[in-house]
C-alpha cells in the first residue's frame, strides 16, 4: 500500500547513457514532482506535472524529459548521463493546484551514481 | 527572489534536551510553511504544516511549530528529544499570491543529531 514509489532505487550507470527511473503514486494525486537533492542534500523541484500542464523548470538541461504515461505515472527520463547528474532523484506527488492542501508526498528516492 | 533560510546546518542535542530549529522565509506574499524530516537513506516525511488558521502547530511525536508572520519565522521546537529523532530536517515554502502559487521551495536543511 505504498503511497509513491519509484525503482530503481540506486542506479550506478557510465557517462554518456541513458536511463529511466520509474514513479508511480497510488493517492488519486491529480499533480507529480521530480525534485533533485544534491550531495549537499539541498532540494530543488526540477519539473511539475499535472493532467494539463507539464512546467518545465528553466535550470533544468533538455536531457531531462519526464513522461507521464497517465495521471498515476510520472517517469523521468536522462539522456547522456554526465557527472554532475549524480545525486538523488524524488518523485512526489499532490492534489491538484486548486485543492484544499498542498502537503506533497515524497517517494523513497532513486539514487543515481554516473561514473 | 523568493527563498528560505535555515539558519543551522547542523545542530548537536543531548537526548532529553530541547531543540529549536530555525527557519525564516523571504516575501511578505502569502505563504504555506512546512517540515519535512529526512531520516537516513529514507524519503522525506511530512512532520507538520502551516496552511491557515492558529499559527501554532504540531505533529504527533511531540514537535511543534509557530508561524510568525512579522518575523517571516516558521521555527520547529521540541521539549525533549529522543535519539530516534536524528534526522535531516527541511523547511519548506509555498509562496502564493491571490489565485496562483508557485513551487515549494526548500530549505537547506538541518541535522539534528541526539547524543545519549
Amino acid at each position: 500500500d505504498t503511497a509513491v514509489s519509484q525503482t530503481p532505487k540506486y542506479l550506478v550507470t557510465q557517462m554518456g547513457n541513458d536511463k529511466s527511473i520509474k514513479c508511480e503514486q497510488n493517492l488519486g494525486h491529480d499533480t507529480m514532482y521530480w525534485y533533485k537533492q544534491d550531495s549537499k542534500k539541498f532540494l530543488k523541484i526540477m519539473f511539475s506535472y499535472n493532467n494539463k500542464e507539464l512546467i518545465i523548470n528553466e535550470t533544468v538541461p533538455n536531457r531531462f524529459s519526464p513522461k507521464s504515461p497517465d495521471k498515476a505515472h510520472l517517469n523521468l527520463h536522462i539522456n547522456s548521463l554526465e557527472l554532475g547528474d549524480s545525486a538523488v532523484y524524488f518523485c512526489a506527488s499532490s492534489q491538484a493546484v486548486t485543492g484544499l492542501s498542498y502537503e506533497q508526498y515524497f517517494g523513497p528516492g532513486t539514487r543515481l551514481t554516473v561514473t | 527572489a523568493q527563498s528560505v533560510t535555515q539558519l543551522d546546518s547542523q545542530v548537536p542535542v543531548f537526548e532529553e534536551a530541547p531543540v529549536e530549529l530555525r527557519c525564516n522565509y523571504s516575501s511578505s506574499v502569502s505563504v504555506y510553511l512546512f517540515w519535512y524530516v529526512q531520516y537516513p537513506n529514507q524519503g522525506l516525511q511530512l512532520l507538520l504544516k502551516y496552511l491557515s488558521g492558529s499559527t501554532l502547530v504540531e505533529s504527533i511525536n511531540g514537535f511543534e511549530a509557530e508561524f510568525n508572520k512579522s518575523q517571516t519565522s516558521f521555527h520547529l521546537r521540541k521539549p525533549s528529544v529522543h535519539i530516534s529523532d536524528t534526522a535531516e530536517y527541511f523547511c519548506a515554502v509555498i509562496f502564493h499570491y491571490g489565485g496562483s502559487q508557485g513551487n515549494l521551495i526548500f530549505g537547506k536543511g538541518t541535522k539534528l543529531s541526539v547524543k545519549p
